[in-house]
């Protein structure tokens, strides 16, 4: 049983469209992460959401951590090529943020010109 | 936020055979993670390094398999023993800093077990 469930796990889109990426877990998170990763690289830490109900933007990357710190949403808005990649949510279980991480499944996303 | 290097960036090795991979963190860290990770998919988290002490393993990664080092509190290492195809992936390795929520990660090892 995956402790995050991410979905989806694939994306094709043309450039200009919008796009959610959703994060779910039974568990709740002291903190939750979205990292990008693209081929040949590790992942890169994009936010972090720590506050139940917190809303974070970065340029045309909206994301938000549920109210019960259970799930995490990253909204994309009129996607570019660049954008391509995979995008993975994390989290630490419990109540602190010392730990492991935990990871989604990943999503795959293509932005086609 | 912390650097990290991690070499080498790519290998092709015999079956049988073993492959050390290295992690240098350019500042003091609290945790050093390997995770393994099949392209584009998710990471998998192999263990722990534990500074002075054996590293702590996920559920079905072993130490004569997988022995790990971490002599410091910026360097580790972990070997990929008796390799078969099975273990072609890439091998990535984490740092936390203390109390820090967000890990980082190098750049990855791409093995091919031949």
């Amino acid at each position: 049983t995956q402790l995050l469930e991410q979905s989806p796990q694939f994306l094709s889109i043309q450039e200009g469209e919008n796009l959610t990426v959703y994060c779910n877990s039974s568990s709740v998170f002291s903190s939750l992460q979205w990292y990008r990763q693209e081929p040949g690289e590790g992942p890169v830490l994009l936010v972090t959401v720590v506050t139940g109900g917190e809303v974070k933007k970065l340029k045309r990357l909206t994301f938000q951590f549920g109210d019960a710190r259970k799930d995490s949403s990253l909204h994309i808005t009129a996607a570019q090529p660049g954008d391509t990649g995979l995008y993975l949510c994390a989290g630490v279980v419990g109540g602190t943020s010392y730990g492991k991480l935990t990871f989604g499944q990943g999503t795959i996303l293509t932005v086609h010109p | 936020s912390a650097v990290i290097s991690q070499k080498p960036s790519r290998d092709i090795c015999q079956r049988g055979t073993s492959l050390t991979i290295q992690c240098q963190v350019d500042s003091q860290v609290t945790m050093m993670f390997w995770y393994r990770q099949q392209p584009g998919q998710s990471l998998t988290l192999i263990a722990t390094a534990n500074q002075g002490s054996e590293a702590t393993y996920e559920s079905g990664f072993v130490i004569d398999k997988f022995p790990i080092s971490r002599p410091n509190l910026t360097f580790s290492t972990l070997t990929v023993s008796n390799m078969s195809p099975e273990d072609s992936s890439i091998y990535l390795c984490s740092a936390k800093g203390q109390g820090a929520t967000e890990a980082f990660f190098g750049q990855g090892t791409r093995l091919t077990v031949v």
